[in-house]
Order: structure tokens, then sequence, then C-alpha cells
């Protein structure tokens, strides 16, 4: 089993529907990271979180330290949103463990 | 400016070559990082460098040699080419003392072995 647990594997939505990517972990760790898959590659770190809630634009990130569980939400989602979202779980200075990533396409 | 910058993003080379993967990071971070990315998306951690020193090695062949010049710069080479190392290798850089900063990632290396 994975330390890192991403759900769902494939999401496929319309254009304006909110979106939601779920991240479960099983270690401890000292923060967690959503990253971003465009099709071309390149990654991009969204998001960086040690405690509750963070917002950028139409993205929101939630972590619930006991729960052990991270969420990852788009309001009114757009086809260019349609990327690898990867969840990645920093268990040390140097170490970090990432989810299997979620394939999100969003058809207009 | 590129943050963290890999050079080639493309590499196509016969079995049983010896090539390298350069890395350069211009964010003063002392940690970098090599990542592999399977055909399958999953990305997992090779090595771990931390001022110039290795931290982490995970279960990696000994074909694969990090070499760290300096803070800037961590290189990936990679002995006798086999077919199985086709993927997508991804260099990163973050602050050792600060373990809830942010990682930076390159924008991957995507290597074929025929």
């Amino acid at each position: 089993k994975n330390e890192v647990e991403q759900s769902p594997q494939n999401l496929t939505a319309q254009e304006g529907e909110f979106i939601t990517i779920n991240c479960s972990y099983s270690v401890g760790i000292s923060a967690l990271h959503w990253l971003q898959q465009h099709p071309g590659g390149g990654i991009v770190s969204l998001f960086m979180l040690s405690s509750g809630k963070k917002k950028h634009g139409r993205l929101i990130a939630t972590i619930n330290i006991q729960e052990k569980h991270s969420s990852l939400h788009i309001t009114a989602s757009h086809p260019r949103d349609s990327a690898v979202y990867i969840c990645a779980a920093r268990v040390s200075n140097n170490d970090m463990r990432f989810g299997a990533g979620t394939r999100l396409t969003v058809k207009p | 400016d590129t943050a963290v910058s890999q050079t080639p993003k493309y590499l196509v080379t016969q079995m049983g070559n010896d090539k390298s993967i350069k890395c350069e990071q211009n964010l003063g971070h002392d940690t970098m990082y090599w990542y592999k990315q399977d055909s399958k998306k999953f990305l997992k951690i090779m090595f771990s460098y931390n001022n110039k020193e290795l931290i982490i090695n995970e279960t990696v062949p000994n074909r694969f040699s990090p070499k760290s010049p300096d803070k800037a710069h961590l290189n990936l080479h990679i002995n006798s080419l086999e077919l199985g190392d086709s993927a997508v290798y991804f260099c990163a850089s973050s602050h050792f003392a600060m373990p809830g900063e942010e990682a930076f990632f390159g924008q991957g290396t995507r290597l074929t072995v025929v």
C-alpha cells in the first residue's frame, strides 16, 4: 500500500463544475504539497500546507493533520485546468513521498 | 529566469550507452533531488543531496551516479543504459532547514532508451 493515496485516479468534469481531489497519507509529515503536471510534463508547485487552508485564485487546498487527509478543490473549473494533480507528503527535510496522481479532464 | 533548469529536455539513446543529465538551480537552495517518473506517472525519489553531500539514496542501481560539484548543481550520470531506464527524470531543489518550504521542480528530462 502506498504511503500517499489519492482519489480519484481519473476525473472528468464539465466546465464550471466544482472539483475535489483527495489525498490521504499514512506517514508523519512536516508539510504536504499539491503539484500540477501539465500534458507537456512540467511540474508546478501549487500549494504547500502544514495546517488549515490556503486559497489561490480558484484553487483551494485544505489539510486535516489529525485525520491525515488533504483536499484540493477547484471552483468554476476550466479546460485549462486539465492536468495531473499530485499530492506529495514531505516526510523529512530531504524526502517527499508522492501519490499516484489524479488525471483531471475538464470538457468545454 | 528559470529557477531549476535541466538539460537536455529530451534524450534518446541506445542501450549500453552512458549519458548525463544536468541540473542547476539559481534559488540559493542547499538541497537538491532527483526523481524518476515512470510510465504510470508515478514519481519516486532517487537521490537527495544537501550541501553537496548525499543524504538519500533509494534503491537505485549503482549504474546511476549523482554528482554535485557545488550547491547549485546536481547532475545525474547513468552508465550502461537499459530499456527500463526509459522515464522522465525530474530535478528539484528546496531549503533543507525549512522542510515546510516549497520544492521547485525542473521541467523534466524525457529519457528514451532504444
